[in-house]
This record gives C-alpha cells, structure tokens and sequence, in this order.
C-alpha cells in the first residue's frame, strides 16, 4: 500500500517569508517517485518537481528548493521570499514501479501583501 | 506547445442523467489518465491509456462509469444515471510514454455539479 500524508491542512503567511511545506510518505517499494504539484486558483496542475528514490540530493530551482530523507521518508518543500502568486493548493504524490499517482490531500497555502 | 485541454470547463446536470467529458492530450503523448479530485482532496486515479486501450481502469467507481480513446488521442468520460455524489472536478493528464520515467502534465479540469 502507498500513502502520503501532509499534515498541514492550510498555511498563511506575510509576503517575503518563507514557507515549507511537510510530506511523508509510505511505500514498500524500494524504486519510487516523488513528485510536487501547484494547484492555483484556475485548478489546473502544475508540475513542479520530480525526485526518484535513488537521488536523494537537494534540489533549488529558484526560490523553491525541496529535502527528500528516505530515513524519515519524507520529501518538503520551501518557498523562500514568498509572493502573493505563490497562493495555492500543493500536491504532494508518490508513484510507485508503475504509473498512477497517489497523492497528499493538500496544503493550502496564502501569501498576504 | 499546447497543454493537456478538457470540455466542458463546468457541467452541471440533473440526477440520473448522461454525461461526457472529454479530454485533449499534448500531442504525440500515447499514455492518458483520468483522476477525480473531491472538494479539499487530492486527486484520484480512474483510468489509464496506453494508446487505445484501457490498460488499467481499477479506480473506476463502479459500472456507471466508462471511458474511451478510439483513435489514441481524444479520450471521453462517460457517467451514466449520474448521482450527486459523482460532484467533483474531473482531471485529465498526460504522459509521453507511460511508464515510470514519465511525468504526467495535467489539464485544467472539468468541474462537474450533479443536482
């Protein structure tokens, strides 16, 4: 079975400030994916990262970066210098050795000015 | 290039009647999916193509629901006698290839109300 969890339901944060996004995830395979999705106010799904379980290197690509720990299966997300665009609902999902996506319930997050 | 498209944006619709979403993938894209997102929810996995065949429709609900891709390409949701609780936002992806080297680009969702 696969599941992940992200156990922040809504995060509300001043323009400028960081934010990071939790996820933990389980799975018994040892050869999986991790993703991150962006869901704005429009609804469609963004794509923002893709990680497998064998690179378990830090990636920054501008003001986001994300920390994948298999020891504590987990794969967050920062927003450094939050903006106002930055509102929206993050997915975080787990592909497994085949193709369907399970992914979190969300987190909601809001950028005041 | 152009995205992953879906139509209708919005359906609403009455108990127990017919409908049909349809989904446009990004060209050249031979794996399509379909996923249902209840409101404050993750999506759901339904169904998925590889070409014009269905290889895998485990989510599907139950038999109200069916989907087709005759040509490989365009893909239609069909919900027949739909219930309210069939309420939800319908997300199409796609994918170049299908298999775990892939990332699925999602299109902007259909949102379908059943009153």
């Amino acid at each position: 079975a696969q599941k992940v969890t992200q156990a922040q339901t809504e995060i509300s944060v001043v323009e400028k400030e960081d934010v990071t996004l939790d996820c933990v995830y389980e799975t018994r395979d040892t050869t999986y994916y991790l993703f991150w999705y962006k869901q704005p106010p429009s609804g469609e799904l963004v794509f923002l990262i893709r990680r497998n379980s064998f690179d378990e290197q830090n990636e920054i690509s501008g003001r986001y970066s994300w920390n994948f720990q298999k020891s504590t299966s987990s794969f967050n997300f920062t927003i450094t210098a939050s903006q106002v665009v930055d509102s929206a609902v993050y997915f975080c999902a787990l592909q497994n050795n085949d193709y369907k996506l399970s992914f979190g319930a969300g987190t909601t997050v809001t950028v005041r000015a | 290039g152009a995205g992953v498209s879906q139509t209708p944006s919005n359906k609403v619709t009455e108990k127990g009647k017919y409908v049909e979403l349809r989904c446009d993938p990004i060209s050249g894209h031979t794996a399509l999916y379909w996923y249902r997102q209840s409101l404050g929810q993750g999506p759901e996995f339904l169904i998925y193509f590889q070409g014009t065949g269905a290889a895998d429709d485990s989510g599907l609900p139950n038999d109200r629901f069916f989907a087709v891709r005759p040509e490989g390409s365009v893909s239609t949701l069909k919900i027949q006698r739909t219930e309210r609780g069939d309420s939800a936002v319908y997300l199409c992806a796609s994918s170049l290839k299908g298999d775990t080297t892939d990332t699925q680009y999602f299109g902007p969702g259909t949102r379908l109300t059943v009153l």
